[in-house]
C-alpha cells in the first residue's frame, strides 16, 4: 500500500537559516511526488513536483527536492528561510496526479 | 489565478441539517474531482472519487449515504453533507486533476462547522 511519512511534526528555524523537510514514501511503482505546502485555513498549493528525470527538482519560492530512490526518499530544502514561509507542508506521493497519499504534515515555524 | 474555486469558504449548521459544497474548475473540464477531508492538525484523506456521467467512487469508511456526491457537469462537483453531526466539522478540499501535467489542483477549502 501507498504511504508516506513526514517524521518531523514541527519544525523551527531561523530566518535566513537553511531548511530541509523529511519524506519517505511507500510505493509499488515509480512513484508521483509532490510537496504542498498550506497556510492557515486555505487550500493547498503546489511548490513542487518528480515525475521522472533529473532527481533534483526545482520549484517555487525558491524551494527545491531531490528524489532518491535508494531512500524511498524525496526531501524538500530551502537555502535561507524567510518568515513567510511559516506554514504547513505536505508531501504527497501517486500515480499521474491521481489520489494522493498525503503525509501527515510539518508544521515550520520561522523565528527572527 | 485560481483554477479551483470552492464554495462556501466557510459554513456553520444545526445538527441534522445538511450541507452542500461546489467544487469548481475554472480553467479545464473535469471528467474527475477528488473530495478530501482535514481535520484539525491532521493530514488530507480522500474520502471520495466524483465522476461525471457515474456513480462516486467512496474510500474504505466513507459513508455514501451521508456524503452524497453529484458530478452535475464536467467544470462542477458538489458535495453535500447530510444530516450533519459535529463529528463532521472539518475543512473539506476539493481537487481537480491536470490531465497534462499529472498534478493536483486544490480549491481553497470549505470549513464545516456543526453546531
Amino acid at each position: 500500500a501507498q504511504s508516506v511519512t513526514q517524521p518531523d511534526i514541527h519544525i523551527t528555524v531561523s530566518e535566513g537559516a537553511s531548511l530541509e523537510l523529511r519524506c519517505n514514501y511507500s510505493y509499488g511503482a515509480t512513484p508521483y511526488l509532490f510537496w504542498y505546502v498550506q497556510s492557515p485555513g486555505q487550500g493547498l498549493q503546489l511548490l513542487l513536483k518528480y515525475f521522472s528525470g533529473d532527481t533534483l527538482v526545482q520549484g517555487i519560492k525558491g524551494f527545491e527536492a531531490e528524489f532518491k530512490r535508494s531512500q524511498s526518499s524525496f526531501n524538500l530544502r530551502k537555502p535561507s528561510v524567510h518568515w513567510s514561509d511559516a506554514a504547513e507542508y505536505f508531501c504527497a506521493v501517486g500515480a499521474n496526479g491521481n489520489k494522493l497519499v498525503f503525509g501527515a504534515g510539518t508544521i515550520l515555524r520561522v523565528k527572527s | 489565478g485560481a483554477v479551483v474555486s470552492q464554495h462556501p469558504s466557510r459554513v456553520i449548521c444545526k445538527s441534522g441539517t445538511s450541507v452542500k459544497i461546489e467544487c469548481r474548475s475554472l480553467d479545464f473540464q473535469a471528467t474527475t474531482m477528488f473530495w478530501y477531508r482535514q481535520f484539525p492538525k491532521q493530514s488530507l484523506m480522500l474520502m471520495a472519487t466524483s465522476n461525471e456521467g457515474s456513480k462516486a467512487t467512496y474510500e474504505q469508511g466513507v459513508e455514501k449515504d451521508k456524503f452524497l456526491i453529484n458530478h452535475a457537469s464536467l467544470t462542477l462537483s458538489t458535495l453535500t453533507v447530510t444530516s450533519a453531526h459535529p463529528e463532521d466539522s472539518s475543512f473539506y478540499i476539493c481537487s481537480v486533476p491536470s490531465m497534462g501535467s499529472g498534478e493536483l489542483f486544490f480549491g481553497e477549502g470549505s470549513r464545516l462547522t456543526v453546531l
